[in-house]
């Protein structure tokens, strides 16, 4: 059985800084994990989606990767920004059945002005 | 493009009676998928369907229903409706490479 772990639960950072999103994963037989963020009370905005066979996606200030082997994924914020506060999550799609996402608990991310 | 539509958005139910929510997928997407979002429990996945068929179900007992419509609408049914279901209820539609677009949510207030 597939389980998610994000570490940490809960950032606070100073506006400009980088920083950095940990997501592992138990099973490595996964065929995509995708990233997303949720603001309280509202649905989940995909961010990014790395395909099983990539190492890594770029958005803008946004950078994510994917270790298959170690199950590990991060996300990397690049200058954070007031507006990035909400919480992030991870999911993965497992390979028998890809539209099933595993999600992890989230991060919750505050960026103070 | 419009989004993922969901209805109702919020809804309040007395135990025991059962409600229907509704999810319109994204133009051209065949796949919806439902999930529950719990503070204790997070996000689990409901069921998956395509092209009208089920295609994938969670674990989560047989009071939890969905069906698809030709034109990919999703409705998902819960009956006799339990405290413990009060939750936010989550469709995501699916494109052919997997990517999960999510609409807003219904949130389920069961008293």
């Amino acid at each position: 059985k597939q389980e998610v772990t994000q570490i940490p639960a809960a950032l606070s950072v100073p506006e400009g800084e980088n920083l950095v999103l940990n997501c592992s994963f138990t099973d490595s037989a996964i065929y995509n994990l995708q990233w997303f963020r949720q603001d309280p009370g509202k649905g989940l905005t995909s961010l990014l989606l790395i395909q099983s066979s990539q190492r890594e996606q770029t958005s803008g200030r946004l950078n994510a990767s994917l270790d298959k082997s170690s199950g590990r994924s991060t996300l990397y914020i690049a200058a954070s920004q007031p507006g990035d506060s909400a919480t992030y999550l991870c999911a993965v799609g497992g390979k028998q059945s890809n539209y099933k996402l595993t999600f992890g608990k989230g991060t919750l991310l505050t960026v103070n002005p | 493009k419009a989004g993922v539509t969901q209805t109702p958005r919020y809804l309040i139910k007395t135990r025991g009676q059962q409600v229907t929510l509704s999810c319109s997928p994204i133009s051209g997407h065949r796949s919806v998928s439902w999930y529950q979002q719990t503070p204790g429990q997070g996000l689990q996945f409901l069921f998956e369907y395509f092209s009208e068929t089920q295609r994938n179900k969670g674990n989560f007992p047989g009071r939890f229903s969905g069906r698809q419509f030709s034109n990919s609408r999703s409705e998902m049914n819960v009956s006799t409706l339990e405290l413990g279901d009060s939750a936010l209820y989550l469709c995501a539609s699916n494109n052919l490479n997997t990517e999960a677009f999510f609409g807003q949510g219904t949130r389920l207030t069961v008293v």
